[in-house]
């Protein structure tokens, strides 16, 4: 199974401060068709998660612009630019180019 | 609006089954891959299984192959997920996630249900 890893783990950030998560795969994600299928997640607390990001850069519908996410292969990250206290929850990259789709341990963000 | 509901969760001894449902509602369900994913007490995701929207593609996580069977009934628009030879560490929470299309590769999950909580416990 592809391994998902994540760093940090925890992340205390200053409202109105950037943010960043780091997400490495096992193997690359670049899939035959020539997408890379890396979703973002976010759990905020209490609830079940909710889709940020696919395919590494595309933000799904009703997501906030100040959430970006990029990178390529095996190394991807979620930016968020300015963080607001209604993003704390924790965050989970997820890979979907590979059977079993796996993802990364999350990481949790809180607001200092 | 679409939505998912799971039900079926509960208290379970070792070893026993359980069969968890998931209802969706306010989409063509036929046309999507749909998954269960599960969350054991404060840890991450897990994805457990999912099937491709016709039904005839399943794939399964390593720990549950062999003992937890998915299947869906388009006629109802409802998932199911076979839970048999239950263990302690199957205890979590149970997500019903919908995909974007109809295959289960390259599928973001872009609905989920509230869960069902799955305790197995003598």
């Amino acid at each position: 199974d592809v391994v998902m890893t994540q760093t940090p783990l925890s992340l205390p950030v200053t409202p109105g401060q950037p943010a960043s998560i780091t997400c490495k795969s096992s193997q690359n994600l670049l899939y035959s068709n020539g997408e890379t299928y890396l979703y973002w997640y976010l759990q905020k607390p209490g609830q079940s998660p909710q889709l940020l990001i696919y395919d590494v850069s595309s933000r799904f519908s009703g997501v906030p612009d100040r959430f970006s996410g990029s990178g390529s292969g095996t190394d991807f990250t979620l930016t968020i630019s300015r963080v607001e206290a209604e993003d704390v929850g924790v965050y989970y990259c997820m890979q979907g180019t590979y059977l079993p789709h796996t993802s990364g341990q999350g990481t949790k963000l809180e607001i200092k | 609006e679409m939505q998912l509901v799971e039900s079926g969760g509960g208290l379970v001894q070792p070893g026993g089954s359980l069969r968890l449902s998931c209802a969706a509602s306010g989409f063509t369900f036929s046309r999507h891959a749909m998954s269960w994913v599960r969350q054991a007490p404060g840890k991450g995701l897990e994805w457990v299984s999912g099937t491709s929207g016709s039904g005839g593609t399943t794939c399964y996580g390593e720990s549950v192959k062999g003992r937890f069977t998915i299947f869906r009934d388009n006629s109802k628009n409802t998932l199911y997920l076979q839970m048999n030879g239950l263990r302690a560490e199957d205890t979590a929470v149970y997500f019903c996630a919908k995909e974007w299309d109809v295959t289960l590769v390259g599928g973001y999950f872009d609905l989920w249900g509230r869960g069902t909580l799955v305790t197995v416990s003598s």
